[in-house]
């Protein structure tokens, strides 16, 4: 693995159903964030971890859980996906939360909830 | 309330210079960042300001007027491979970032 990983790259679900978007990284960073794009709109924070073992709400956390057992994995779980959650998943981390600390991002995951 | 404007869309010719402007209206300020995105990709660094004044970094520089709450990013000597969306985010009072919609940047020969 070199940087970080999304799985799957795209998924079709019913509504309904429960869906976990997988993320992973190998860059022993602290911090760790989950987006949704959307078009028209900027990425929007869903969830964030800044260190193993914690996470915060973003800005549209709604309908969404994550986890951070450890300190490469950080998966985003939908209870039970409605349409309105269809849109583009970018998973990102940085070595912190601080001011100047760049984010990488995975390649996404495009999710279509019908 | 937290804002950041940016134009949805411009268009430049193959070699020249290009500037995309983004002000801001953000509760604490840590700094402002754009990133590239090339369609259908993850979004990438390019530079980081939190200090007024331009940042060079190569054919890319960045400005930022924190009084004005308003920064630019300078494209030159323009190449097909800069079509993409640049995207200008602010670091908040938690080091969270905001982010505006994007410019989507075409490139003609």
């Amino acid at each position: 693995i070199a940087g970080i990983t999304q799985a799957p790259t795209s998924q079709i679900l019913a509504a309904g159903r429960r869906m976990t978007l997988r993320c992973t990284q190998d860059m022993r960073h602290n911090a760790m964030y989950w987006y949704r794009q959307d078009l028209g709109l900027g990425l929007r924070l869903i969830h964030y971890s800044n260190t193993a073992g914690t996470t915060g709400k973003g800005e549209v956390p709604d309908g969404y859980s994550v986890s951070r057992a450890n300190t490469d994995d950080f998966p985003l779980t939908l209870a039970s996906a409605v349409p309105s959650q269809t849109s583009v998943y970018f998973c990102a981390s940085s070595d912190s939360m601080g001011s100047s600390n760049e984010q990488f991002f995975g390649p996404g995951t495009r999710l279509t909830v019908l | 309330g937290q804002n950041i404007d940016q134009p949805t869309e411009m268009t430049a010719t193959e070699g020249a210079i290009v500037q995309i402007n983004c002000t801001y209206q953000t509760s604490g300020f840590n700094g402002l960042f754009w990133y590239q995105q090339h369609a259908g990709e993850a979004p990438t660094f390019l530079s980081y300001n939190v200090l007024d004044g331009l940042e060079e970094k190569g054919r890319f520089s960045s400005f930022l007027s924190r009084s004005k709450g308003y920064s630019y990013l300078l494209l030159k000597e323009l190449q097909m491979k800069d079509s993409a969306s640049y995207l200008c985010a602010t670091s908040d009072s938690n080091y969270q970032l905001i982010w505006g919609a994007g410019t989507k940047l075409i490139i003609k020969p």
